[in-house]
């Protein structure tokens, strides 16, 4: 069975630009769970998304927005981008949303200029 | 407010000697606590949870809810052991919104 995969592996945008990055689920997850990891703030939840719906939700401001699509890919959007926004993004998926099914993504890297 | 800390950064210890990395918990309800691991160019990936109370790779984690602390502890470390070590606890049972502590990147030296 293939493993959660996210694209691009790596990014370099500037600031103010908008970028969108892409998670494929394991086949048979119906749930995906973003995280930001920094060297500052360690790993951080951001969203999770369940049958297309946001069921969950991280302390992040409204420039990062997400969405599922009916097949359970899901793409996390990050508008007007900051220099903090620079970090390593993981998706992690599972079946229904536990974390003991839960797999994680090799991660895109995404610095800002 | 939920919160996993993880006093240690860094932990160094001698292969064969007893490994105990600390991790220690804020929460006011009952939660979830695991363990992940990171080992060099892998993926994270889930080590154990408290309420499977397994051993995996002769690792074992021990919930303490008096202490609020769920260490991770080995008899016996191997140089494999290396890597970054992340604690984690999940408030609402079958959430996936984990809250990580700050990891510590164990070295077992030979």
């Amino acid at each position: 069975k293939a493993g959660v995969t996210q694209t691009p592996r790596y990014l370099i945008k500037t600031r103010g630009q908008q970028v969108t990055l892409s998670c494929s689920p394991i086949s048979g997850h119906r749930s995906v769970s973003w995280y930001q990891q920094t060297p500052g703030q360690g790993l951080q939840f951001l969203f999770e998304y369940f049958s297309e719906t946001q069921r969950n939700k991280g302390n992040f401001p409204g420039r990062f927005s997400g969405r599922q699509f009916s097949n359970s890919r899901s793409e996390m959007n990050v508008s007007t981008l900051e220099l903090g926004d620079s970090a390593l993004y993981l998706c992690a998926s599972s079946l229904e949303g536990g974390p003991e099914t839960q797999y994680f993504g090799p991660g895109t890297r995404l610095l800002v200029l | 407010a939920q919160r996993v800390t993880q006093p240690e950064k860094l932990l160094s210890v001698f292969k064969g000697a007893p490994v105990e990395l600390k991790c220690n918990y804020s929460y006011s309800g009952s939660p979830e606590l695991f363990w992940y691991v990171q080992y060099s160019r892998q993926r994270l990936q889930l080590l154990l949870r408290h309420i499977s109370r397994e051993s995996i790779k002769g690792f074992t984690a021990d919930l303490n809810k008096g202490e609020t602390s769920f260490h991770l502890k080995k008899p016996f470390a191997q140089e494999e052991d290396s890597a970054m070590y992340y604690c984690a606890l999940s408030g609402v049972q079958g959430a996936q919104k984990l809250v990580f502590g700050q990891g510590t990147r164990l070295t077992i030296n030979p």
